[in-house]
């Protein structure tokens, strides 16, 4: 286990839904991360949160909203999804947020499909 | 614009065999770390070589890093089944006021018993 726990593991959802993501790490890190990972492409950077505050947004859909409650806790909240959002939703930690100075700690991942 | 460029993308050697993969990457980093995935799993780290080094070891895995030629790549010696997985290297680079992680589409490596 790396410390990092996401669920659900599996969500399917309608187009018109409202789902959220779950992320929670036991590592005292100060900076968590959602990544996208879609087949044949790079894992995509969505947002950075470092202690507490939002610090990047990758151009991201505001169909994706997060939430980060405190640095332990970390949300991905979904509403009116496209079929092309279905992908692998990672959460990662790093102990300060330096960005590509530090070793990311990974969740299992919330396998999502949009109908 | 991609960064880590994974080569070959798919990779099949016998058990016992080395693997060796490759990564190139087109402007300068600060440093270049390499990531497993297992089927369905999250990604976990590996190794991280800075700028600065050229060659870094770890167990079976050794890491190369030629920053003349933008490319690093990923050696795992005597393989082993539970080997089988894909592999990601992900550079380290400084612009718009931040550093970022940018991530390659990853290799996969299938080792057979």
């Amino acid at each position: 286990e790396t410390g990092v726990t996401q669920t659900p593991r599996h969500l399917v959802m309608g187009m018109t839904n409202k789902k959220s993501l779950k992320c929670e790490q036991h590592l005292g890190h100060n900076a968590m991360y959602w990544y996208k990972q879609s087949a044949k492409k790079p894992l995509e950077l969505m947002f950075v949160y470092s202690l507490e505050e939002r610090v990047e947004n990758n151009s991201v859909p505001s169909r994706f909203s997060p939430e980060c409650p405190n640095s332990s806790h970390l949300f991905l909240h979904l509403h009116t999804l496209q079929p092309e959002d279905s992908a692998l939703y990672l959460c990662a930690s790093s102990q300060d947020g330096q960005g590509g100075n530090e070793k990311l700690f990974f969740g299992s991942g919330t396998q999502l499909s949009v109908l | 614009s991609q960064q880590g460029e994974e080569d070959p993308q798919a990779l099949s050697i016998q058990e016992g065999e080395n693997a060796t993969m490759n990564c190139s990457y087109k402007t300068s980093i600060n440093n270049l770390q390499w990531y497993r995935q297992n089927s369905g799993r999250g990604l976990v780290h590996l190794i991280l070589i800075r700028s600065n080094e050229r060659e870094k070891h770890s167990g079976r895995l050794r890491v190369t890093l030629d920053t003349s030629k933008k490319s690093s790549s990923l050696l795992i010696t005597a393989s082993r089944a539970a080997d089988t997985a894909s592999y990601f290297c992900a550079a380290a680079l400084y612009g718009g006021g931040s550093e970022k992680l940018v991530f390659g589409k990853g290799m996969k490596l299938t080792v057979n018993p």
